[in-house]
């Protein structure tokens, strides 16, 4: 599969504190997305890292990349409960017209 | 800009008959995708299409088919439906974006399948 898997499965923290959450994947990629989903609606792009890129911040959103571990990671700062949904990463597999999704992460934060 | 828009919202069917599930995309997208997201698990690809023809296909049998109209709305068909075919099905469109390819997603809220 070339689908990104996240790690963890399942994330539960307090509010005000950081949440990080990883992505695996298998082959090359042009960039990768992350998404969140909140409890059975669409998803919502978060931010967008190309293949030439290392780190991008959007907010309270950090995503790093590591093409040669295949992985990234998306960090939240100083969660709140509204942060609370899931979050999946989006690869390309080198194909820009492609979009493989993980099973996400799903992040509980407690007021 | 209007968002993307499914329909129905929810759909409850017997199992063996077919489900129609419409989309209308962003205005001037003019590439959707089909995803379907079994309960609690990850989004799995269906159907891409764009400028009414479709360009990809996921892993799934002939009974789940679609078509792409001239005004990019989208329509995805389940026929023979099964038990294991309940689940949110998720549409997305895609446009143009200075970035070029790198454009990301926009989903609609889904069409909650049940099959009875």
């Amino acid at each position: 599969s070339q689908q990104g898997e996240e790690d963890p499965q399942a994330l539960s923290i307090q509010e005000g504190e950081n949440a990080t959450m990883n992505c695996s994947y298998k082959t090359s990629i042009n960039n990768l997305q992350w998404y969140r989903q909140n409890s059975g609606r669409g998803l919502v792009h978060l931010i967008l890292i190309r293949s030439n890129e290392r780190e991008k911040h959007s907010g309270r959103l950090r995503v790093t990349l590591d093409t040669s571990k295949k992985s990234s990671s998306l960090l939240i700062t100083a969660s709140r409960a509204a942060d609370t949904a899931s979050y999946f990463c989006a690869t390309d597999g080198g194909n820009f017209n492609k979009f493989y999704f993980g099973s996400g992460t799903k992040l509980n934060v407690k007021p | 800009e209007a968002g993307v828009t499914q329909s129905p919202t929810h759909l409850i069917k017997t199992r063996g008959q077919q489900a129609t599930l419409r989309c209308s995309p962003i205005s001037g997208h003019t590439s959707v995708y089909w995803y379907q997201q079994a309960l609690g698990l990850g989004l799995q690809f269906l159907l891409w299409y764009d400028e009414g023809e479709e360009r990809n296909r996921g892993n799934f049998p002939p009974r789940f088919s679609g078509r792409q109209f001239p005004n990019y709305s989208s329509e995805l068909n389940v026929n023979a439906l099964e038990l294991e075919d309940s689940a949110l099905y998720l549409c997305a469109s895609r446009g143009d974006h200075p970035w070029g390819y790198n454009s990301p997603l926009h989903f609609g809220n889904g069409t909650r399948l049940t099959v009875t």
